[in-house]
């Protein structure tokens, strides 16, 4: 069975002080690993996807990085307006569905 | 980009009543959409994947004479809530998958409340 862990669950930084989101798959033929940005009352918003081991893609102050095992999301110099529940998901082989972790809250305080 | 709306965006309704909840794909044509379910603070949980012209198949535990899905069109899904329940309060977030490139937007949610 798939399974997408997510840490950790809430996460409070200060602005500009740099992080990382950190998650586990467990996925048999990984087609794809996916970061979404989710406010609170709204849908996910699409960030990234990475398919292979090594890859990474950036975007403003998120980086997101993929190993084997585990993808993190970098977060460089966070604003206030960075504040949201960041998700990740995954995607198997065999699957046609996304498999999604629970989710980090991050709130960045000015 | 890739558009998803829902509609509408939040509804309130008495114990018993059906609500029905439509997703489109503004821009792209979907071959394949999804239905969420998500409380509060939690993650997405899938509850049906449909496919157009074909009957939707359902996630295990999601009842499907409950949670009637349609997607009669590569453009249009829609979820009913047949007599709804205050436990069916809930935020309903679709899906729809891109034929051209095989990533999945997300609409911006439907809010249920049943009173």
């Amino acid at each position: 069975e798939d399974q997408v862990t997510q840490s950790p669950e809430a996460l409070r930084l200060q602005e500009g002080e740099s992080s990382s989101l950190n998650c586990s798959y467990t996925v048999s033929g990984l087609r794809g690993l996916f970061w979404y940005r989710q406010d609170p009352g709204k849908g996910p918003e699409f960030l990234f996807t990475l398919y292979s081991a090594g890859e990474e893609k950036e975007k403003e102050r998120l980086k997101a990085t993929l190993t084997k095992k585990e993808s993190f999301l970098h977060i460089t110099a966070p604003k206030p307006e960075d504040s949201a529940t960041y998700l990740c998901a995954a995607r198997s082989g065999s699957a046609r569905q996304l498999t999604f972790g629970s989710g980090t809250q991050l709130t960045v305080l000015p | 980009g890739a558009v998803v709306s829902q509609h509408p965006s939040w509804v309130i309704c008495k114990s018993g009543t059906s609500v029905k909840i439509e997703c489109r794909s503004l821009d792209f044509q979907a071959t394949t959409m999804f239905w969420y379910r998500q409380f509060p603070k939690q993650s997405l949980m899938l509850m049906a994947t449909s496919n157009e012209g074909s009957k939707a198949t359902y996630e295990q535990g999601v009842e499907k004479d409950k949670f009637l899905i349609n997607h009669a069109s590569l453009t249009l899904s829609t979820l009913t809530v047949t007599s709804a329940h205050p436990e069916d309060s809930s935020f309903y977030i679709c899906s729809a998958k891109t034929n051209r490139d095989g990533q999945q937007y997300f609409g911006p949610g439907t809010r249920l409340t049943v009173l």
